[in-house]
């Protein structure tokens, strides 16, 4: 079945390095992909999403490029801030109407100021 | 600008209680579903709703029950709660025929068992 990989964290960096988060899923067809974030006490929010290959979803600096060949959709961020700490989940969404999300298990960012 | 509501917040219970959390939201989606949040285990999905009317079975089901009230509605009862459904609760709907839909979720419903 479909299913969703991304690093375990925690991850930790300095304020203003650069940022990659590393996604790869399985899944038939081509899905639409998610990345979800999650501050502290609060559920997931919507951070950015690619419906079709070479897709590149972008929001508040952060960006994914969607990669068919390599079943892949890194997050990227190249100068993170301390606000940016948080849980973030790769998610993807298969084709059919029915389907639901598959998320990741999640990785724990910490940037330090 | 609501969104997905859950209540309550924060619940304590003892080992046997019974109880129900409650979900709306006002975004007219068709589907809603409740996740169970644990360390280390990331989302896991407990059952859904397609459609007004319809409830299916997620990858953890047991010792939950739901209740699909209306379009807005979706309620997730604990009949007998065991220490074991100590989580962080959420809800979310998604709108739409087209699988580039996101969810939207709730801020969650934290719950423990003694």
């Amino acid at each position: 079945g479909d299913s969703v990989t991304q690093m375990e964290g925690p991850v930790t960096l300095s304020e203003e390095a650069f940022l990659t988060i590393n996604c790869t899923y399985t899944a038939t067809g081509y899905p639409s992909l998610f990345w979800y974030v999650q501050y502290p006490g609060e559920g997931l929010q919507l951070l950015l999403k690619a419906t079709k290959a070479d897709d590149k979803g972008s929001n508040k600096g952060f960006e994914a490029t969607y990669r068919k060949e390599t079943t892949s959709f890194h997050l990227e961020k190249g100068s993170v801030q301390v606000s940016d700490s948080a849980v973030y989940f790769c998610a993807l969404r298969g084709l059919n109407r029915d389907d639901k999300i598959i998320f990741g298990k999640g990785t724990r960012l910490h940037i330090l100021p | 600008n609501a969104g997905v509501t859950q209540t309550p917040k924060f619940q304590v219970l003892k080992t046997g209680q019974s109880m129900t959390l409650q979900c709306a939201q006002d975004m007219n989606h068709n589907s809603m579903y409740w996740y169970r949040q644990d360390p280390g285990m990331g989302l896991r999905l407990i059952y859904y709703s397609a459609s007004e009317g319809t409830t299916d079975k997620g990858e953890v089901p047991n010792g939950y029950n739901v209740s699909r009230l209306n379009k807005r509605e979706f309620s997730l009862r604990l009949e007998s709660a065991a220490p074991s459904q100590t989580s962080v609760y959420f809800c979310a709907s998604s709108g739409g025929q087209t699988s580039n839909q996101p969810q939207h979720f709730g801020d969650g419903t934290r719950l423990s068992i003694l």
